[in-house]
């Protein structure tokens, strides 16, 4: 059964960079069948999709945090990390990984992570 | 790319039928065919209920399906059960440059 558990710290400072990592186990980050991506959720408020990515293609960001986002790649450990930069209180939220078709749907998520931007 | 507009609270008794609608646009939820509605329970993930508009990944009851008309998807829950009460949530792909939107949220309340 495919499984992804995401990790980082839980704790950000104001215009520091937020840095997670999603472990996949269970199907392999390298299969062109399937993006595997990040989606936040603010307390309170809807998901919202952040970027994916599909083995040796390319990389989508959302174009409202584009300039602050990076996703990278490790197939040798079956990870993917995201990157978000100068981060502000805005960027508060639960942190998932997911997989997807190429245009949706999520059918695997991970259990989340909460991520507090705080001095 | 703003978020797809859903009612942010519906309700039923157990039995009754409760449907919430999803609102984007030409370029969202009335240009593909890849409209998805997910169920999230507090504090645990969202779980896929319905894909491509009305299709059911298995192991979700036939009591859920999904439609479409124009720029708004809608989802209706028949047949209540209080193991229904939670958030859901709509998304839609939106292009190849924006990918993915997904919608407000809506509370689904068992009476």
């Amino acid at each position: 059964q495919l499984q992804l558990q995401e990790s980082g710290p839980g704790l950000v400072k104001p215009s520091e960079t937020l840095s997670l990592t999603c472990t996949v186990s269970g199907g392999s980050i390298s299969s062109a069948t399937y993006y595997w991506g990040w989606i936040r959720q603010p307390p309170g408020k809807g998901p919202e999709w952040i970027g994916s990515f599909y083995y040796g293609g390319t990389t989508y960001y959302n174009l409202a945090l584009k300039s602050r986002v990076t996703i990278s790649i490790d197939t040798s450990k079956n990870q993917f990390a995201l990157k978000l930069s100068s981060v502000t209180a805005a960027d508060t939220a639960v942190y998932y990984c997911a997989r997807h078709t190429p245009a949706g749907p999520n059918d695997f998520w991970g259990q989340g992570t909460l991520v507090t931007v705080s001095s | 790319q703003s978020a797809l507009t859903q009612p942010p609270s519906a309700s039923g008794s157990p039995g009754q039928s409760v449907t919430i609608s999803c609102t984007g646009t030409s370029s969202d939820v009335g240009g593909y065919y890849y409209v998805s509605w997910y169920q999230q329970h507090p504090g645990k993930a969202p779980k896929l209920m319905i894909y491509e508009i009305s299709q059911r990944p298995s192991g979700v009851p036939d009591r859920f399906s999904g439609s479409r008309s124009g720029n708004t998807a809608s989802l209706t829950v028949s047949g209540l059960q209080a193991e229904d009460e939670a958030d859901y949530y709509c998304s839609a792909y939106a292009g190849s440059k924006q990918f993915l939107v997904f919608g407000t949220g809506t509370k689904v309340t068992v009476l």
